[in-house]
């Protein structure tokens, strides 16, 4: 069964700093990786997906990185903003029966960025 | 376009009842996906519907769960005589068939079940 663990649990930084979030993943078996990012009250917003055959994705200020060999996957925030304030959460897409894609999430990392 | 919705956005229910929570996907978005939120928790899948093929329900918690998608469209999620473990945020998702490795999920904004 896939285990999908995130660290830290929680982070605080001044605005402005650079910034990693980690993943790491005990099934190297995935169909791809997304890391989400979800505000209080609010579903998730998917931020970015990295497909099993990548190495890395970027999107503005965000780049993730994926290495199946070592089943961990980052999340690098450049030049942080308060409104980057919110919880970041990794998900491992796995084959469950058929063709379904079961999505396995960490318990996430709440990141605030302090003005 | 409208993402995708839920409703009731808060539900409050007292032990034994029962209770339906619906699901809208983005229209024309054929695979919809139910996850649950514990406090404290990560998300954990429920509940797959794609098309018309039958649903995966290998994530479901217990028989008192149970979940329907008429017309491939909107879902809702029932939960039996609720119990007090219950209690939690209920996502839904869509997206659109997953052909590939490229699928992204789109995510309503959930209901936040209460059983006192």
């Amino acid at each position: 069964k896939q285990e999908v663990t995130q660290i830290p649990a929680a982070l605080s930084v001044p605005e402005g700093e650079n910034l990693v979030l980690n993943c790491s993943f005990t099934d190297s078996a995935i169909y791809n990786l997304q890391w989400f990012r979800q505000d209080p009250g609010k579903g998730l917003t998917s931020l970015l997906l990295i497909q099993s055959s990548q190495r890395e994705q970027t999107s503005g200020r965000l780049n993730a990185s994926l290495d199946k060999s070592s089943g961990r996957s980052t999340l690098y925030i450049a030049a942080s903003q308060p409104g980057d304030s919110a919880t970041y959460l990794c998900a491992a897409t796995m084959f469950s029966s058929g063709s379904a894609r079961q999505l396995t999430f960490g318990s996430g990392t709440q990141l605030t960025v302090l003005p | 376009g409208a993402g995708v919705s839920q409703s009731p956005s808060n539900k409050v229910t007292e032990k034994g009842k029962d209770v339906e929570l619906r699901c809208d996907p983005i229209s024309g978005h054929t695979a919809l996906y139910w996850y649950r939120q514990s406090l404290g928790q990560g998300l954990e899948f429920l509940i797959y519907f794609q098309g018309n093929s039958a649903p995966d329900k290998s994530g479901l918690p217990s028989d008192r769960f149970s979940a329907e998608r008429t017309g491939g469209s909107v879902s809702t999620l029932t939960i039996q005589r609720t119990q007090q473990e219950d209690s939690a945020v209920y996502l839904c998702a869509s997206s659109l068939f997953p052909r590939g490795r490229q699928e992204t999920q789109y995510f309503g904004p959930g209901t936040r079940l209460l059983v006192l």
